[in-house]
């Protein structure tokens, strides 16, 4: 089955540092890539949508400049988070989405657990 | 704003109960409706219903979906330990498929 992998698992950083998290789809090419942010005890919250070549959609209360979101290439999206914050600690989750399937062809990476001290 | 609610946010049962998991939405652009497990990382899928009365079947797990009153139910029968885990509902609209998720529900079986 598809793959997504995100790197790196778990990231410790001080506030004020900027940290890159990686979304890559393994076995097939991913136009559309999702990042999601969950809270302990929360469910997902979409932050942005990732298209490959074109700029990302951002959600409602979803800051880009310090979300920047960079889909280079059909297989690798990536996440930075500028200027980290303790309040920006969370689970941080992408999923791809291969060509124009449907909603179910959506795989999910493993996740990011980023901690700001 | 699209919403999706999923009722009850946490239930304990004993091994071999079944369990009905509600997951009621408002959206625009309504797509399709998906269930997913979430154990200690990233949700892995269950279902996707695109159709209304339908039922989607795997193992003890099914599921349904009613259009008109705008719900889904997801039912686990002969529940294992192994089932405890988070189920979440997530709601696909629009183009793009961006998914809503509800606020999951948390299921612990017990012995």
């Amino acid at each position: 089955g598809a793959v997504v992998s995100q790197h790196p698992s778990r990231v410790i950083c001080k506030s004020g540092t900027s940290v890159k998290i990686e979304c890559r789809s393994l076995d097939f090419q991913a136009t559309t890539m999702f990042w999601y942010r969950q809270f302990p005890k929360q469910s997902l919250m979409l932050m942005a949508t990732s298209n490959e070549g074109s700029k990302a959609t951002y959600e409602q209360g979803v800051e880009k400049d310090k979300f920047l979101i960079n889909h280079a290439s059909l297989t690798l999206s990536t996440l930075t988070v500028t200027s980290a914050h303790p309040e920006d600690s969370s689970f941080y989750i992408c999923s791809a989405k291969p060509g124009l399937a449907d909603s179910r062809e959506q795989f999910f990476g493993p996740g990011t657990r980023l901690t700001v001290l | 704003e699209d919403k999706v609610v999923q009722s009850p946010l946490s239930l304990v049962v004993h091994e071999g109960d079944t369990v009905t998991l509600n997951c009621s939405y408002e959206v625009t652009n309504f797509r399709s409706l998906l269930w997913y497990k979430q154990e200690k990382k990233a949700p892995t899928f269950l279902f996707m219903l695109t159709s209304s009365g339908i039922e989607k079947k795997s193992g003890r797990l099914s599921s349904i979906l009613d259009k008109k009153e705008l719900f889904s139910i997801l039912n686990i029968t002969a529940t294992q330990t192994g089932d405890s885990a988070i189920y979440l509902c997530a709601v696909g609209t629009g183009t793009a498929s961006k998914l809503t998720f509800g606020t999951g529900t948390r299921l612990q079986v017990t012995l």
